[in-house]
């Protein structure tokens, strides 16, 4: 069965620190995975999408996404935290959504 | 180029009464996605389109809920005998072809009483 779970439902950083999203998954064949961001009362963005021509994956505003198969992760990662990336993020596989990370960043 | 458009944008509604919810997709994408979203949760899987038929429709809570798309374009999602349970956001969502990049439509807030 296909699943995604995203490990953390918050995750507070301060501005100018890197962040670190989790999200493993659960395929029974190569999937098709994302990440979405989705800012208060605004509608939903993709981030980045994992195509399997490469395993490190850039998105906007900085961030990037690692394939590991071997660990079936697909982690989300900004090396310096803005205080305009405050905003829930959801990990998706095929078209089943994560439950969501609500990332806060401190001044 | 015009987005995904949803309407209405606000459904109040009684227990017990039937909606309508209809999404217009991107022009030309092929694939139509509907979700729920309720408050903190993510969005729940409900419908996937691909042309004019249901490719996956696993994630239907029950036969209350339906969902039609018959020329390949706009798609109406229908609920009957609304209980409270089916308060939540609607997103509709469009891609070019299935199992890539979601373009999502504001949503129709679904408030039943």
């Amino acid at each position: 069965a296909q699943s995604v779970t995203q490990l953390d439902s918050h995750v507070s950083v301060s501005e100018g620190t890197p962040v670190l999203l989790r999200c493993n998954y659960s395929s029974s064949y190569s999937p098709s995975l994302f990440w979405y961001v989705q800012h208060p009362n605004k509608g939903l963005q993709l981030l980045l999408k994992y195509t399997s021509a490469a395993t490190l994956v850039k998105g906007i505003n900085g961030f990037e996404a690692e394939f590991k198969k071997s660990e079936t992760s697909f982690h989300l990662t900004k090396p310096s935290a803005h205080m305009s990336d405050a905003a829930e993020y959801f990990c998706v596989l095929d078209m089943r959504f994560g439950a969501g990370t609500r990332l806060t960043v401190k001044p | 180029g015009a987005g995904v458009s949803q309407t209405p944008s606000n459904k109040v509604t009684e227990k017990g009464k039937y909606v309508e919810l209809r999404c217009d997709p991107i022009s030309g994408h092929t694939a139509l996605y509907w979700y729920r979203q309720s408050l903190g949760q993510g969005p729940e899987f409900l419908i996937y389109f691909q042309g004019t038929g249901a490719a996956d429709d696993s994630g239907l809570p029950n036969d209350r809920f339906f969902a039609v798309r018959p020329e390949g374009s706009v798609s109406t999602l229908k609920i009957q005998r609304t209980e409270r349970g089916d308060s939540a956001v609607y997103l509709c969502a469009s891609s070019l072809v299935g199992f890539n990049e979601q373009f999502f439509g504001p949503g129709t807030r679904l408030t039943v009483l």
